[in-house]
């Protein structure tokens, strides 16, 4: 059964760009959390899809934002890039959005903003 | 946990020892926590969980202990081998009940397995 897959691996953009990263959780699994992870903050949640909406949502600004699609894809972006948006963009899938879901995660997106 | 940023608190066990790292959660509501392993250039890899109407839960070579009176997780590994070389974080899921996954995770432990 193959894990969760996260496109691209590596993405370099400078300031003011926007970025789109994907997702595509194992199979099965329905929902989809979305993790930044930086040296200086830590593994930090931004938001988790299931069915198509958004139930949770972390202490990001606006710029970040997500979708998932009917087949359970995911999809995040970010907007008007800052060079304190680099970091590695790590998501999760579950079977379904519950407290005590196990969550496993793909290898992640390493994004650099210059 | 908190996040300790760079200087992550650092674990050297020698080969075949046991390993014992800690965790102190913030959320006294928590009911499900799990430790996780990551390694250089991957994302975090489950390892093993525990509700909170447990004390104690093991798995291969792996038990993971939890004090809700002090807040306290711990992990411990028997028998380390230089595999388990990696980032140990603990996290809790502090989200409502049935309003789905929020996990909060603490700041990790390097461990350093020595041959």
């Amino acid at each position: 059964k193959a894990g969760v897959t996260q496109t691209p691996r590596y993405l370099i953009k400078t300031r003011g760009q926007q970025v789109t990263l994907s997702c595509s959780p194992i199979s099965g699994h329905r929902s989809v959390s979305w993790y930044q992870q930086t040296p200086g903050q830590g593994l930090q949640f931004l938001f988790e899809y299931f069915s198509e909406t958004q139930r949770n949502k972390g202490n990001f600004p606006g710029r970040f934002s997500g979708r998932q699609f009917s087949n359970s894809r995911s999809e995040m972006n970010v907007s008007t890039l800052e060079l304190g948006d680099s970091a590695l963009y790590l998501c999760a899938s579950s079977l379904k959005p519950a407290t005590n879901e196990k969550l496993f995660f793909g290898s992640g997106t390493q994004l650099s903003v210059l | 946990g908190e996040s300790v940023g760079l200087h992550l608190p650092t674990l050297s066990v020698q080969e075949g020892d046991n390993s014992i790292i800690n965790c102190a959660y913030s959320n006294s509501a928590s009911d499900y926590f799990i430790w996780y392993k990551q390694e250089s250039g991957k994302g975090p890899q489950f390892i093993i969980d525990i509700r909170s109407n447990m004390d104690k839960r093991q798995g291969q070579r792996v038990t993971v202990l939890l004090n809700k009176t002090v807040k306290h997780l711990s992990l411990q590994i028997a028998a380390t081998q230089p595999g388990d070389s990696a980032v140990y974080f603990c996290a809790e899921n502090n989200g409502v009940r049935a309003a789905g996954n929020k996990l909060t995770f603490g700041g990790g432990t390097r461990v350093l397995v020595k041959p």
